[in-house]
């Protein structure tokens, strides 16, 4: 099955910094990639996603790219603000009836005032 | 767009007691629906997905089990609950419009004493 590894396991940053959260997965047959974002006691909340016909995806601070050739992709968030601080999960799933997302096992980002 | 509803929003159960939760979906018609479970400051584990009624998949060998009784419903259950089983439970909803992108209720924070 897929197997999606995450670095670092925790990111502190100051406010204003940029953060970067980097996963590979290990089947190239995977084609979707979302990010999700928790916060604390919270319910995981997707933030952007990529699939495998886009290089890269932005969404005002927020911006995933992807190198298949590499099987890895990364979440850009530029403009850190305290309120980015919270758990994030990246995930990559087989193109397959079922949908399985395989999850990274999580960042816990911290911004700093 | 799809709504996700999950009760009990939290649950303390003695260990041995029995377990069920519910988790429902509303806006949408045969989704595929998802159980994972998130232990303290952990990952998402993918426990059960079903792609439709009374198709169920178990990913984690344990001792709950769960049941898909109509297309928006999905249950989780167990006979005779460990301390183990304490977590943050998560239904989750995906293959919609035939994509790939995963949706999360609001969960149940379960407490075995």
């Amino acid at each position: 099955g897929e197997n999606v590894e995450q670095h670092p396991s925790t990111l502190s940053v100051q406010e204003g910094d940029s953060a970067v959260i980097k996963c590979t997965y290990s089947d190239s047959a995977s084609n979707y990639f979302p990010w999700y974002k928790q916060e604390l006691g919270k319910r995981p909340q997707l933030i952007i996603d990529i699939r495998s016909n886009v290089g890269e995806k932005k969404d005002q601070r927020i911006a995933v790219t992807l190198n298949k050739t590499a099987k890895h992709f990364s979440l850009h968030i530029t403009e850190t603000q305290p309120e980015d601080s919270a758990v994030y999960f990246c995930a990559a799933s087989l193109r397959s009836n079922d949908y399985k997302l395989s999850f990274g096992a999580g960042t816990t980002v911290t911004v700093r005032a | 767009s799809q709504t996700i509803h999950q009760w009990p929003a939290t649950l303390v159960q003695p260990v041995g007691s029995p377990l069920s939760l519910e988790c429902t979906v509303e806006g949408t018609s045969n989704p595929n629906l998802y159980w994972y479970r998130q232990a303290a400051g952990r990952g998402l584990q993918l426990l059960f997905y079903s792609v439709g009624i009374g198709q169920i998949s178990s990913e984690v060998p344990q001792n709950l089990s769960a049941s898909r009784p109509q297309d928006r419903q999905f249950i989780l259950s167990s006979k005779k609950l460990l301390l183990s089983d304490s977590g943050f439970y998560l239904c989750a909803a995906g293959g919609l419009g035939s994509t790939d992108t995963q949706y999360f209720g609001p969960g149940t924070r379960l407490t075995v004493l």
